[in-house]
């Protein structure tokens, strides 16, 4: 089986300053690795995800992610954030076996402060 | 439809009763699933369906909840005899053939067992 550490529960960031929210993941085998984000009060929006090839991977929002095999590691990360960032963002892992449902981590509550 | 729709919203049931969820996914997905997201964590995989075949419900948390997919297009979640710790946001997604391109949720229905 899967699972998926997130390291912060919350990060407060000042509006314009990178951010970074970290992820690791545990499997004994090959996984595809995902970061969905979520509004209040809405469902889960895919951000980005990582299949296979480049480890660096871009998504939507300017947000990017980069896929650490040896760290087993896919930290979330964008260069300078907006209030409209503020939201729970979720790391999340399956299996390339077969098996369809993803493992999710517990999140990460990104606020941006004015 | 353009997306997955959930309904109700919100549900408010006593403990003991029974109570229905509904799932629209998006026209032509092929797989649809089922997630309990608890107050403060991350989604938990409940049951999966590939058009109307259940092909995993190990999530599902006792024989209470019971999902069915009879056409292969709507789904609906039922519990019975809800009980408090059933309080939980209930997510409904699903996808095209390619299963792990990640897919899309819906808004979600919020149960509260009071």
């Amino acid at each position: 089986a899967q699972s998926v550490t997130q390291l912060d529960s919350q990060v407060p960031v000042f509006e314009e300053a990178p951010v970074e929210l970290r992820c690791n993941y545990s499997s004994s085998v090959s996984v595809y690795l995902f970061w969905y984000v979520q509004y209040p009060n809405q469902g889960l929006q895919l951000l980005l995800k990582y299949l296979s090839g480049s480890t660096l991977v871009k998504g939507i929002n300017g947000f990017e992610a980069e896929f650490n095999k040896s760290q087993t590691s896919f930290h979330l990360r964008k260069p300078s954030v907006h209030i409209s960032d503020t939201a729970e963002y979720f790391c999340a892992v399956s299996d390339q076996t077969g098996a369809n449902n993803l493992f999710f981590g517990t999140g990460t509550r990104l606020t941006v402060i004015p | 439809g353009a997306g997955v729709s959930q309904s109700p919203r919100y549900k408010v049931a006593k403990r003991g009763q029974d109570v229905a969820l509904r799932c629209d996914p998006i026209s032509g997905h092929v797989s649809l699933f089922w997630y309990q997201q608890a107050l403060g964590q991350g989604p938990e995989f409940l049951t999966y369906f590939q058009n109307e075949a259940q092909l995993d419900k190990s999530g599902l948390p006792s024989d209470r909840f019971f999902a069915e997919r009879p056409e292969g297009s709507v789904s609906t979640l039922k519990i019975q005899r809800t009980q408090k710790e059933d309080s939980a946001v209930y997510l409904c997604a699903s996808s095209g053939r390619v299963v792990n391109y990640g897919y899309t949720f819906g808004s979600g229905t919020r149960l509260t067992v009071v």
